[in-house]
């Protein structure tokens, strides 16, 4: 497995601001995942941030409104941009591949952003 | 339409009952994933199913993973009010890497 954390662990946004979200990991790993999460509800990928390429979002996402960073393999930031109170939701970020088996996945504490 | 069916979505039970969570889809999955979450904690993962057929234990936590690898099963004896939490099972489509296809998860609340 790999220990993995997340910066900020919750923070209130004002709409129309940006808000940058660190993941970072243990260990290196092959692909990091960014998703989100209304409480007590599932999961919905974001976007596939690998390192030394262009993250692959989802359908529904755009780099625009959710640009991705991945330096190195033990690191990638989430940018969520130009906020609107659609966007408080909890973030997370999850890990797979390198240190961590392939066929499992790994997830941070989460993000709880609020948008006022 | 979802493509991973997740039931049922809440679940109230008192301490030393049974359950069983199921997840249904009309795809085929290279693998599955269980996996818990608590409020304010990100999903743990519980086990990871590949083969059709593949039952595995994790204490009083029974995991099915169905002969065509359409669906799956997670079944809890003697439900304690620790095993209070979010459930999520989460699919693998085609390589045996890459993005997860996640149920809606089921709130599961056990009443001592």
């Amino acid at each position: 497995s790999a220990v993995i954390s997340q910066k900020p662990s919750r923070d209130i946004c004002q709409r129309g601001t940006s808000l940058t979200i660190q993941c970072q990991v243990d260990s290196q790993v092959t692909m990091m995942f960014w998703y989100r999460q209304q409480p007590g509800q599932s999961l919905t990928l974001i976007a596939t941030a690998n390192q030394g390429s262009e993250a692959t979002y989802e359908s529904g996402f755009v780099i625009d409104k959710f640009p991705i960073s991945r330096p190195n393999l033990t690191f990638s930031t989430l940018t969520v941009s130009n906020m609107s109170p659609e966007d408080s939701s909890i973030y997370l970020c999850s890990v797979e591949g390198g240190a961590v088996k392939y066929n499992e996945q790994f997830f941070g504490p989460g993000t709880r952003l609020t948008v006022l | 339409t979802q493509l991973l069916e997740q039931s049922p979505q809440f679940l109230s039970i008192q301490e030393g009952e049974n359950l069983t969570v199921y997840c249904n889809s009309s795809s085929v999955f290279s693998s599955l994933q269980w996996y818990r979450q608590e409020p304010g904690e990100g999903p743990v993962l519980l086990v990871t199913v590949v083969t059709g057929g593949e039952v595995k234990k994790l204490k009083r936590l029974t995991f099915q993973f169905g002969d065509a690898r359409k669906d799956s099963s997670l079944h809890i004896t003697a439900a304690q009010p620790g095993d209070t939490g979010l459930y999520l099972c989460a699919g693998r489509l085609g390589t045996s890497y890459g993005k997860l296809t996640f149920g809606q998860g089921t709130i599961l609340t056990v009443h001592p």
